[in-house]
């Protein structure tokens, strides 16, 4: 079935610095979906990418919808301590319903203050 | 103008009771879809519904587990008869007709013990 891998699976990094990550996968996704998870709370949607080749920004975050479209990346720039969460990546299905979303198992990131 | 609202946000049962968790989605989301979180994990898809229609439960256990999203009224996951692997965080999550992503709620941490 389909699978969507993150790397890295954890990063440390230092307040101010730019992160990046990515997703990757053997089938085509056409949409990629960016969210981030807090600890106790349920995912917040960050971005959301339609196009192949499509770069979008939110504030600090940049995602980008990979060409071949078996990949995406998201960078985070200037890194503050609130960046500090678990990212996952998510595409819809490809079999039968589309709102069924996979999901990576997450990018957790932490932020030296 | 709530968002995705889900109760109880911690709920303990004991092993071979029920539980029933509850989702109102966001004023204006006709979709609903519930999600499995285990910890250290990405999410699983379990159901998603409209009103009064199960449209897929791929991802439901055969036993044990069913939802509605009645007429009127939250949107209601139970289990019947838990056992301690059923213990996992339960995200509700709401989308309008036109799909753009999901709005997640704060989710239910279900302890079975």
């Amino acid at each position: 079935g389909q699978q969507l891998n993150q790397s890295p699976q954890s990063m440390f990094i230092q307040e101010g610095e730019d992160v990046s990550m990515n997703c990757t996968s053997s089938s085509i996704f056409n949409t990629w979906l960016w969210y981030k998870q807090d600890p106790g709370e349920g995912p917040v949607l960050l971005i959301a990418l339609y196009k192949a080749g499509e770069l979008t920004s939110n504030g600090r975050l940049t995602a980008q919808f990979g060409i071949t479209r078996k990949d995406s990346f998201l960078n985070i720039s200037a890194s503050i301590p609130s960046d500090v969460g678990i990212y996952f990546c998510a595409g819809p299905s490809n079999a039968g319903n589309n709102r069924k979303l996979i999901w990576g198992l997450g990018t957790s990131l932490g932020v030296n203050p | 103008n709530a968002g995705v609202m889900q109760n109880p946000r911690h709920l303990v049962r004991r092993r071979g009771q029920e539980a029933r968790l509850r989702c109102s989605p966001m004023k204006g989301h006709s979709h609903v879809y519930w999600y499995r979180q285990l910890p250290e994990e990405g999410l699983k898809f379990m159901v998603y519904l409209q009103k009064e229609n199960i449209i897929d439960e791929s991802g439901m256990p055969k036993e044990r587990f069913s939802a509605e999203f009645p007429k009127e009224g939250p949107s209601i996951l139970r289990i019947q008869q838990v056992v301690r692997g059923d213990s996992a965080a339960y995200f509700c999550a709401s989308s309008p007709l036109v799909f753009y992503g999901y709005t997640f709620g704060s989710g239910t941490r279900l302890t079975v013990v």
